[in-house]
């Protein structure tokens, strides 16, 4: 089973623009982490966030965890062309060894 | 050491069959993982290694699987008797981990099956 849900599913737009996609999730987590995937390739590690952060930034990447509505957002500013992959959210939960457990994912497409 | 390696990149196999995927981690991660993804979805937790000791497996995983990390370097992800069911991208990923620390996972391009 998956422990986040992304929303939206897909979310299409021009470059320059800013992308936002959120992420729900289940259970009391230790950290989040944010990955994004290429068509048919593996998944690169973005951003991790840990319970007791509410916001991080990395470039053109904002992310911030609210662990009182068990959410959180991925923000890309300034998007590229080169921006278009599927993002996912994953969790690891409290007191766990680290397993992942990730979401359904977002499909952001950035047109020139 | 450029990240993590899978091999073969493709595979296609009868129903039946057997097929045997490898993957090198980062050498100097501890941790080594197997996730499985199918079109559409995020990648499902498949197993788990910490050096050569298999310390969980997903229920997802039935006993025609079985995966090896003999002495803690390289694993082996075994599937027999292959189903169109087992058709999907298998991803390797590793880490470094310690008893409550928390790291990003590196994962390799993934190995992708198609059952026939």
């Amino acid at each position: 089973s998956q422990q986040g849900e992304e929303d939206p599913q897909a979310l299409s737009i021009q470059e320059g623009e800013n992308a936002t996609m959120n992420c729900s999730y289940k259970t009391s987590i230790n950290n989040l982490q944010w990955y994004r995937q290429n068509s048919g390739r593996g998944l690169v590690h973005l951003i991790l966030i840990r319970s007791n952060e509410r916001e991080k930034h990395s470039g053109r990447l904002r992310v911030t965890l609210d662990t009182s509505k068990k959410s959180s957002s991925l923000l890309i500013t300034a998007s590229r062309a080169a921006d278009t992959a599927s993002y996912f959210c994953a969790t690891v939960e409290v007191d766990s060894w680290g397993k992942l457990q990730f979401g359904a994912g977002t499909q952001v497409v950035v047109t020139p | 050491d450029t990240g993590v390696s899978q091999d073969p990149r493709h595979k296609i196999t009868k129903r039946g069959q057997n097929v045997t995927f490898r993957c090198d981690p980062i050498s100097e991660h501890n941790r080594l993982y197997w996730y499985r993804q199918t079109l559409g979805q995020g990648p499902e937790f498949l197993t788990y290694f910490q050096n050569e000791a298999q310390l969980e497996k997903s229920r997802l995983l039935s006993d025609r699987f079985s995966a090896e990390r003999p002495k803690g370097s390289f694993s082996t992800l075994e599937i027999q008797r292959t189903e169109q069911g087992d058709s999907a991208m298998y991803l390797c990923a590793s880490s470094l981990g310690e008893k409550q620390s928390y790291y990003g996972y590196t994962f390799g391009s993934g190995t992708r099956l198609t059952v026939v």
